[in-house]
C-alpha cells in the first residue's frame, strides 16, 4: 500500500537556522499538506498547497514558513529561522478522494 | 468555521469492555468527519471516516462511529477492547473551502488505556 514518507525522522537544531522538513506524497495525490504537533496538544493545519502554490495557510503560517515542490517529487518545508516554540512534531498528508493519508511525522526540537 | 470538541482526555477501560469516545463537532456547512488513531511514537493512521454516506461507519480494527447530526456527534465505539486498542485517538473534521479542498480541524485527543 503506498504510503507518505518523510524525512528526517528526527532533527535537532539550534534557535535562529533554518531547517528543511522533506516530504514524499503518495504518487497521483495532487493536495498536499503540513500539521503540526506541539507535544501534548492537538493536530493543527499550518498549510495546503496544491497546483505549485499554497491554496490555504493558517495563522501559525508566518513568513517564517515556506513550501515548496521543488523536483516534482519532494514537497519540503522549510522554517527560515528556527524559534523555540518551534518544537513540534510535524506530520505531512497527501490527500486521495476525502481522505488525508499522513505520514509518520518529523520530530523537530529546537534548542 | 468548523471546531470538533472530544470530552474527555483520558479514557480507561478494561479488557473485553466496551469503548466509547466521545466527539462533537461545528461546522457552518456539511461536514465530513474522521477519526484517527496514533500510538506512541507513530504518524496518525485512518481509522474510519464520514462523507455523507451511511451515518453508521465501519473502520478498521472493529472499530465503527455513527454521525448524528441533531446531536453534532461522531461518537467510537468498539464492542471490546484489545490490549493493542491502547493509543491516543484524534476525531477530525473537513469543511469545503473556496479552494475546493479540505484541511482538517482536529480535536485534543482522547487518549485510552486498557486495562487487563
Amino acid at each position: 500500500e503506498p504510503e507518505v514518507t518523510q524525512t528526517p525522522s528526527h532533527q535537532v537544531t539550534q534557535m535562529g537556522q533554518e531547517v528543511i522538513l522533506r516530504c514524499v506524497p503518495i504518487s497521483n495525490h495532487l493536495y498536499f499538506y503540513w500539521y503540526r504537533q506541539i507535544l501534548g496538544q492537538k493536530v493543527e493545519f499550518l498549510v495546503s498547497f496544491y497546483n505549485n502554490e499554497i491554496s490555504e495557510k493558517s495563522e501559525i503560517f508566518d513568513d517564517q514558513f515556506s513550501v515548496e515542490r521543488p523536483d516534482g517529487s519532494n514537497f519540503t518545508l522549510k522554517i527560515r529561522s528556527t524559534k523555540l516554540e518551534d518544537s513540534a512534531m510535524y506530520f505531512c498528508a497527501t490527500q486521495g478522494g476525502e481522505t488525508q493519508y499522513f505520514g509518520p511525522g518529523t520530530r523537530l526540537l529546537v534548542l | 468555521a468548523q471546531s470538533v470538541t472530544q470530552l474527555g482526555s483520558h479514557v480507561s477501560v478494561s479488557e473485553g469492555a466496551l469503548v466509547l469516545l466521545r466527539c462533537n463537532y461545528s461546522s457552518s456547512v456539511p461536514p465530513y468527519l474522521f477519526w484517527y488513531v496514533q500510538y506512541p511514537n507513530q504518524g496518525l493512521q485512518l481509522l474510519l471516516k464520514y462523507t455523507s454516506a451511511a451515518t453508521l461507519v465501519k473502520g478498521i480494527n472493529g472499530f465503527e462511529a455513527e454521525f448524528k447530526k441533531s446531536e453534532t456527534s461522531f461518537h467510537l465505539t468498539k464492542p471490546s477492547a484489545h490490549m493493542s486498542d491502547a493509543a491516543e485517538y484524534f476525531c477530525a473534521v473537513s469543511s469545503l473551502m473556496d479552494t475546493g479542498r479540505r484541511a482538517l480541524t482536529f480535536g485534543s485527543g482522547t487518549r485510552l488505556q486498557v486495562q487487563p
